[in-house]
């Protein structure tokens, strides 16, 4: 089965421009969440779905991110405007049902820079 | 709010000797789960093992074992018989009643020839 999907691998942008990750969970998980990380922060939970629906997005650092699921099988993260502070490896993970028992599967990240 | 705290910012292990690596965490929730993470150089995130708030025994998967103390709440991974390629990052983190799914600030564990 493939694992969680994420494009691009890699982005360097200059500030003042829109950023769009994408996710492709695992088929036929139903939790899905985004994370970014840094050295300075760690891994930060930004914002979590269940059935597609944002259960918690308090960790979204500001009114410059936004996260979607259009539907079970995509998610995209979109930064709009992009400033050098929201470098880092942005990830995705997806996990099968919501209990507290289902561990987490990660994609590889998307690693963005901007310049 | 939900907390994990890995004290240990780096730790050195002499290969084939065991190692522990700190986890402390903090929830209200009645149920939850525990997990470890590593993360080697190459930056993925893979899953090592899992511990139920519930579960009577301790966890264990290969030469990974989780030592979880319920009312001092702690989890710690216990490593046994490092080997060069145990060096890496490794996450605690903890999902709760609310689904959420937080990590400790990592441990860099490093394995000496």
């Amino acid at each position: 089965d493939a694992g969680v999907i994420q494009s691009p691998r890699h982005e360097v942008t200059e500030m003042g421009q829109e950023v769009t990750l994408r996710c492709k969970p695992i088929s036929g998980h139903n939790s899905l969440f985004w994370y970014r990380q840094t050295m300075m922060r760690g891994l930060e939970l930004l914002i979590y779905f269940n059935n597609n629906v944002p259960i918690d997005d308090s960790g979204m650092p500001e009114d410059r991110f936004s996260a979607k699921m259009p539907n079970a099988s995509f998610s995209t993260l979109k930064i709009q405007p992009s400033e050098p502070r929201d470098s880092a490896v942005y990830f995705c993970a997806s996990s099968l049902g919501n209990t507290n028992t289902g561990e987490l599967f990660f994609g590889e990240g998307s690693r963005l820079t901007v310049l | 709010a939900q907390k994990i705290t890995q004290t240990q910012p780096g730790m050195f292990v002499q290969e084939k000797e065991a190692v522990t690596l700190d986890c402390t965490y903090d929830t209200s929730d009645p149920s939850y789960g525990l997990f470890w993470y590593k993360q080697p150089s190459s930056g993925e995130m893979i899953f090592l093992i899992y511990q139920g708030s519930y579960d009577q025994q301790n966890a264990t998967e290969g030469r990974y074992s989780l030592n979880f103390q319920k009312a001092r709440k702690s989890a710690n991974l216990v490593i046994s018989a490092s080997q060069l390629g145990d060096s890496a990052m490794y996450f605690c983190a903890m999902r709760g009643y609310g689904n959420q799914f937080y990590f400790g600030t990592g441990t860099s564990l490093t394995v000496i020839p």
